[in-house]
């Protein structure tokens, strides 16, 4: 049972911005980075963000993050074709001492 | 280029042990924590255990704890994870993956292996 609460999904047209959250607690995400990860069909899950709002290189700008308090968002803006994918936010969780994932967004391009 | 490469899942029934591998390379191994991530087919994922670049903190999630062992070889570049006492549950992509930082705390992973497939059935 994951302890980051996601939509099971978000959709949107193309250039449409779409938006993704990720609620937890004071033990993870109120306390911790929050990364966002991507996963393509059939791949291995990509970092996307990390610590809360910060882009590896090669990650595109329109995907964006953001935190505030117990609760986080990924933001995709300019939405394209590509972006089809399952996304799921992580955080380190004090509690349980071990890293937590979110139940996963699957992001529809319609 | 930083690359890692699981091997040794397989069918296994429940009760026996498997032990997974990670060939990893194109980073400075010794300087990085690693984790074992899973998936079950169709699920999410699920963070299994994670060991800091010297071994010195080693964490597992509660599902795992006291079946899972997780251990390193920095002069071989590998990572290992010993999985004791398999249950059906336990089925599962399990991907390798490279800490952010030497910590198994202090960030969550930042690149990923392919993933092998475990199954656990009778």
């Amino acid at each position: 049972q994951s302890v980051l609460t996601q939509p099971p999904s978000a959709s949107g047209t193309p250039g449409q911005r779409v938006t993704i959250s990720c609620s937890g607690s004071t033990s993870n995400i109120g306390t911790n980075y929050l990364y966002w990860y991507q996963q393509l069909p059939g791949t291995a899950p990509k970092l996307l963000i990390y610590r809360n709002n910060q882009r590896p290189s090669g990650v595109p700008d329109r995907f964006s993050g953001s935190k505030s308090g117990t609760s986080a968002s990924l933001a995709i803006s300019g939405l394209r074709s590509e972006d089809e994918a399952d996304y799921f936010c992580a955080s380190w969780d004090d509690s349980l001492s071990g890293h937590v994932f979110g139940t996963g967004t699957k992001v529809t391009v319609l | 280029e930083v690359q890692l490469a699981e091997s040794g899942g397989g069918l296994v029934q429940p009760g026996r042990s498997l032990r997974l591998s990670c060939a990893a390379s194109g980073f400075t191994f010794d300087d990085y924590a690693m984790h074992w991530v899973r998936q079950a087919p169709g699920k999410g994922l699920e963070w299994v255990s994670g060991i800091s670049w010297n071994s010195g903190s080693i964490g597992y999630a509660d599902s795992v704890k006291g079946r899972f062992t997780i251990s390193r070889n920095n002069a071989k570049k590998s990572l290992y994870l010993q999985m004791n006492s398999l249950r059906p549950e336990d089925t599962a992509f399990y991907y390798c993956a490279k800490g952010a930082t030497g910590s198994v705390a202090a960030a969550g992973p930042d690149y990923w292996g392919q993933g092998t497939l475990v199954t656990v059935s009778s």
